[in-house]
């Protein structure tokens, strides 16, 4: 499985966009890169996940870059509800989300 | 709909007991995943299930066991109870498991004291 490296931690003021950056270098061709945010004290929240294309939906988007060693989940409007540790999971078909230690985005006011 | 329900909700256990913690998936998901979350870090994989079937497992003693039963709930049973087993336990549901997004309850919060 690929490693993921994130920063511990980022702010961001509330109504501009947030910008999460994720490192897997060692990602392999058949894996997918998944988004999971978890708020304090509740279960995580799946947000997205892609393979080679970039992706949107109605929480965020995920720009893969074109070597996949590296992607970017983008909140384009962050609200205070969007303070939460963000984790970048690769995923390949062995179905086991394995967790870094994610980055704390905090969305300050 | 009602989305992934476990139970109980908060747990107080005695080192060297057993317990047993409960998991209902979404309606029409077949994969149940559980995960323990120490404070402070990201979850760790446990098990996996898909149709009744473990599909998975994470590096976990033999103490920690589960099962599914044919309505696709679950159980993660957790024998001879250390204090490191403190922890919040999630179960995650799925429709197939594989490349699928999981959908998360709100975890049981287990102390062993």
């Amino acid at each position: 499985d690929a490693k993921t490296t994130q920063p511990p931690s980022m702010d961001c003021a509330e109504g501009r966009a947030a910008n999460l950056p994720c490192n897997h270098s060692t990602i392999s061709g058949n894996e997918y890169v998944y988004w999971y945010r978890q708020i304090h004290s509740q279960g995580p929240q799946y947000i997205i996940h892609g393979l080679k294309n970039n992706e949107t939906n109605e929480m965020a988007s995920l720009i893969i870059t074109e070597d996949r060693k590296s992607s970017t989940l983008i909140l384009p409007h962050a609200t205070l509800r969007d303070t939460a540790v963000y984790y970048c999971i690769p995923l390949e078909s062995n179905y086991q989300l394995i967790w870094g230690a994610g980055t704390k985005l905090i969305i300050k006011p | 709909d009602a989305g992934v329900t476990q139970s109980p909700t908060h747990l107080i256990k005695t080192r060297g007991q057993q317990v047993t913690l409960r998991c209902s998936p979404i309606s029409g998901h077949k994969s149940v995943s559980w995960y323990q979350q120490v404070l402070g870090q990201g979850p760790q994989f446990i098990f996996q299930y898909y149709e009744k079937e473990e599909r998975g497992r994470g590096n976990f003693p033999d103490r920690f066991s589960a099962r599914q039963f044919p309505n696709y709930s679950s159980e993660l049973n957790v024998n001879a109870l250390l204090l490191g087993d403190s922890a919040l336990y999630l179960c995650a549901s799925s429709l197939t498991g594989i490349n699928t997004e999981a959908f998360f309850g709100q975890g049981t919060r287990l102390t062993v004291v």
